[in-house]
């Protein structure tokens, strides 16, 4: 089945480093979510990637889809401890399913 | 606007209780709902694909006798852990979706289960 890589697990940083999380999927997708869950949180959406080499860009955060939509990334520039949380790309084959496949999530730490 | 509440949030009882859990999307329709189970600093499994008026969908490994889904009306859909063991405590969550093909899920704030 499909299956979504996401790295690295944990990324700690000082305040004002960025910080970039990665993932890849084993197989082409339709598009690709990305979430963020603080910490007792829910998830919560961030942004849907759907087109070849896409970027889009939210205030510090820039998100990347893949020339070949099989993987993407999320870039904060000058993380901020309001950054602290755990992000998640999410995967969708398209079709008839519209499930989504999670990676196994990105653990941002910031210090003040 | 797009919430999902989802309740209860916690739930602590015996082994062999059954429990269910409901998960509302307050403002918009979904005739697709998602269940997922998470446990302690680790991703997202889905459970089931839960279609209003229709069988859920199962993913593979996960027993559809334990895990009861009934999803009766287009903003309503439970979750039932039959006779639960203390294997089943975890951290279950349900989302929504505003459009049926590939929009973005909208996440209630998640059950905690506890089996003593």
């Amino acid at each position: 089945g499909q299956q979504v890589m996401q790295i690295p697990q944990y990324q700690h940083v000082q305040e004002g480093e960025d910080f970039t999380t990665y993932c890849n999927s084993s197989t082409t997708l339709s598009n690709i979510q990305w979430y963020k869950q603080r910490p007792g949180g829910h998830p919560v959406f961030l942004i849907q990637l759907v087109k070849s080499g896409e970027v889009k860009k939210q205030k510090r955060l820039t998100f990347q889809f893949g020339e070949a939509k099989k993987n993407s990334s999320l870039h904060i520039t000058a993380t901020q401890t309001t950054d602290v949380g755990t992000y998640f790309c999410a995967g969708n084959s398209g079709g008839s399913n519209y499930k989504l496949t999670f990676g196994k999530g990105t653990l941002l730490t910031v210090n003040p | 606007g797009a919430v999902v509440s989802q309740h209860p949030s916690r739930v602590i009882c015996k082994s062999g209780t059954s429990v269910k859990i409901e998960c509302r999307s307050l403002d918009f329709q979904a005739t697709t709902m998602f269940w997922y189970r998470q446990f302690p600093k680790k991703s997202l499994m889905l459970m089931a694909t839960s279609n209003e008026g229709s069988k859920a969908t199962y993913e593979q490994g996960v027993e559809k006798d334990k895990f009861l889904i009934n999803h009766a009306s287009l903003t309503l859909s439970t979750l039932t852990v039959t006779s639960a063991h203390p294997e089943d405590s975890s951290f279950y969550i349900c989302s929504a979706s505003e459009a049926v093909l590939r929009g973005p899920q909208h996440f209630g704030d998640g059950t905690r289960l506890s089996i003593l």
